[in-house]
Order: structure tokens, then sequence, then C-alpha cells
């Protein structure tokens, strides 16, 4: 069946560098790509997406790279602040286009 | 303009009661979907639907579980009889066309049930 996962678990870095965090999935036919963040007791909020035809998206100090190749995902924070301490998701929509395939997050914590 | 909205946000039940989990999508929304998620799991695919129609429930459990989004209130996810092993979140989302140029899924705060 169709999956997704993350590369690591967890991720630390201090205020002001670049966070990369990484996810890999198994269906070549998936067309949409989405990231959000969740903080403790909240729902997901969405930080960006990108479809297969683009390899690349830019938002306000993040950046979504698709690798269709070799079927990975990843999202770059840059400048990373304390307030995007938090669980970071991959999502991609299944082929039917009725649900999302969550990976099973990235914790991401900031140390300023 | 509000987002999606779900109530209750904290749910406590006994075994063998009933849960009634409620969700308004964000407005223009006709789309509603339903997640649950286990501690420290991502977020696993219940159900899709639309006003008065379950698009796809493949990953809704076969028995005890069912949801409807009547033409006119909130989408509703019911449980029947709880087990402890249903206390989890479970989150709604809402999008205005899935497979036109908007399928991004707007999700609400979720409710937090517990059985004991």
């Amino acid at each position: 069946g169709e999956s997704v996962g993350l590369h690591l678990p967890t991720l630390s870095v201090q205020e002001g560098d670049n966070s990369i965090i990484n996810c890999a999935y198994s269906n070549s036919a998936s067309d949409y790509f989405i990231w959000y963040k969740q903080e403790s007791g909240k729902g997901p909020q969405f930080i960006i997406d990108i479809r297969s035809n683009m390899d690349k998206r830019q938002g306000q100090r993040v950046t979504v790279l698709l690798n269709k190749t070799v079927k990975h995902l990843s999202l770059q924070i840059a400048a990373t602040q304390p307030g995007d301490s938090a669980v970071y998701f991959c999502a991609c929509l299944n082929q039917a286009g009725t649900a999302l395939i969550f990976g099973k997050g990235t914790t991401l914590s900031v140390s300023s | 303009n509000a987002g999606v909205m779900q109530n209750p946000r904290h749910l406590v039940r006994r075994r063998g009661q009933e849960a009634r989990l409620r969700c308004s999508p964000m407005k223009g929304h006709s789309h509603v979907y339903w997640y649950r998620q286990l501690p420290e799991e991502g977020l696993k695919f219940m159900v899709y639907l639309q006003k008065e129609n379950i698009i796809d429930e493949s990953g809704m459990p076969k028995e005890r579980f069912s949801a409807e989004f009547p033409k006119e209130g909130p989408s509703i996810l019911r449980i029947q009889q709880v087990v402890r092993g249903d206390s989890a979140a479970y989150f709604c989302a809402s999008s205005p066309n899935p497979r036109g140029d908007s399928e991004t899924q707007y999700f609400g705060p979720g409710t937090r049930l517990l059985v004991l």
C-alpha cells in the first residue's frame, strides 16, 4: 500500500540555524504533497504544499523540495526560531484523491 | 473567516457508552475528512464525506464507527460502545475541492477522547 516515512524522528537546532526535515514516499504516482506543523494539543497547521509538476516551492522562510526520482520530499526552514518548535508531518494525497497519507512526524526542537 | 471547528475539545466516556464528535467545515468547504491520531503517531485517515454522501470510508473500522455529513448542520463521527482502544485524538479537516486546484485540507483543533 501507499506509505510515507520520515528519516529522523527528532531534530535539534540552534536559533538562527537552517532546519531540514526529510521525508520519503512509496507511491510514484502521488501528485500532491503537503507539510503540516503540529504544536502540542493543537491540530495540524498547513505550512506549504507542492504538486508533482514542480520540484521546488518557496513560502515565507520555508521551502519544499520534491525529488520524484528518488521519491523524496524535504522541508527547509530558514533562520529557525523557538516558535518553530513543533512536530512536522509530511503527507501525500492518495491515488484516489480522497485521503492524505501521513508520515510519523519529526519533532523539531529549537534552543536559543 | 473562521477555521474548521470541532466540539467538544475533550470528551470522557466510560466503556460501552457512545461518543459523538462534531465538525463544522470552513465556510465554503463542502468536503470533510476525519482522521485519528494515537500518541506519538501520525494521523490515520478514517472517512471522507461530501454533503449527504460518504465518498471513501476505507479507513473506518467495520463495527461501531459511523459518520455523516447532513445537508444542514455539522459532520458527526459516532462511536458506539466505546472501548479503551478508541482513546485518541480525532481530527476533522475540510477542503473546497479535493481534485481541482484546492486539495489543501485544513484541520480543526481536534477532539481528544478518553475512554475510562
